[in-house]
């Protein structure tokens, strides 16, 4: 199985500053597509996950554009521009090259 | 706009089998192109994803659990199902049905989710 491994897995921000997520796979996700096979998903308290990024860097539909995606083959990142107190939640990726698709452990991130 | 909809007993006797069906609206499940996904996340952790089916019946399980594991596709319910045997208390767990787009392989509807706890 790919292993996914997020750091922090916890982070305090202040309104309005920037918070980054670090994402890495033990294999590469990048294929011959030449897409990315990474998502990012965030769980706010009490729901369940919802969608955000996709192949590494695509925001889905509706995602403010405080969020973005990057990284590529087994490094990736996501950063919040400017934290806004309905960020809250728990932030997770998920590989989706190869079953059994993988999560990382997640990253809660709280408001100061 | 597609909604997921877990249903089954909440509560199920170790060594059963925990069944749980997710019922789907806003699409016909036999539209080609998706995977109809079982996700878990046991109490206080993350999020396991158990396997997924596609419209004609093909299935991708987690090899942790394919021993225990059926998942089945009803095109006439716009449903698909879940069925873990021989459970113990370690399957206590939030189930999430969801939908993966094929292809581009994310996961962009979710069910709202269901507790199921296994004790006796």
């Amino acid at each position: 199985d790919i292993v996914m491994t997020q750091s922090p897995l916890s982070l305090a921000v202040t309104p309005g500053e920037p918070a980054s997520i670090s994402c890495r796979s033990s294999q590469s996700l990048l294929p011959s597509t030449g897409y990315n096979y990474l998502g990012w998903y965030l769980q706010k308290p009490g729901q369940s996950p919802q969608l955000l990024i996709y192949l590494g860097s695509y925001r889905a539909s509706g995602v403010p554009d405080r969020f973005s995606g990057s990284g590529s083959g087994t490094d990736f990142t996501l950063k919040i521009s400017r934290v806004e107190a309905e960020d809250v939640g728990v932030y997770y990726c998920m590989q989706s090259l190869h079953t059994p698709r993988t999560f990382g452990q997640g990253t809660k991130v709280e408001i100061k | 706009q597609v909604q997921l909809q877990e249903s089954g007993p909440r509560l199920v006797k170790p060594s059963q089998t925990l069944s749980l069906t997710c019922s789907v609206s806003g699409v016909s499940i036999s539209t080609g192109g998706y995977y109809w996904t079982w996700i878990r996340q046991h109490p206080g952790k993350g999020l396991e994803w158990i396997g997924s089916i596609y419209f004609s019946g093909t299935t991708y399980d987690n090899p942790s659990l394919k021993s225990r594991l059926t998942i089945s596709i009803d095109t006439s319910r716009n449903h698909f199902s879940l069925k873990l045997s021989s459970v113990t208390a370690a399957d206590t767990a939030m189930y999430y049905c969801a939908r993966e787009q094929g292809g581009y392989n994310y996961l962009d509807n979710w069910g709202q989710g269901t507790l199921v706890i296994v004790s006796s």
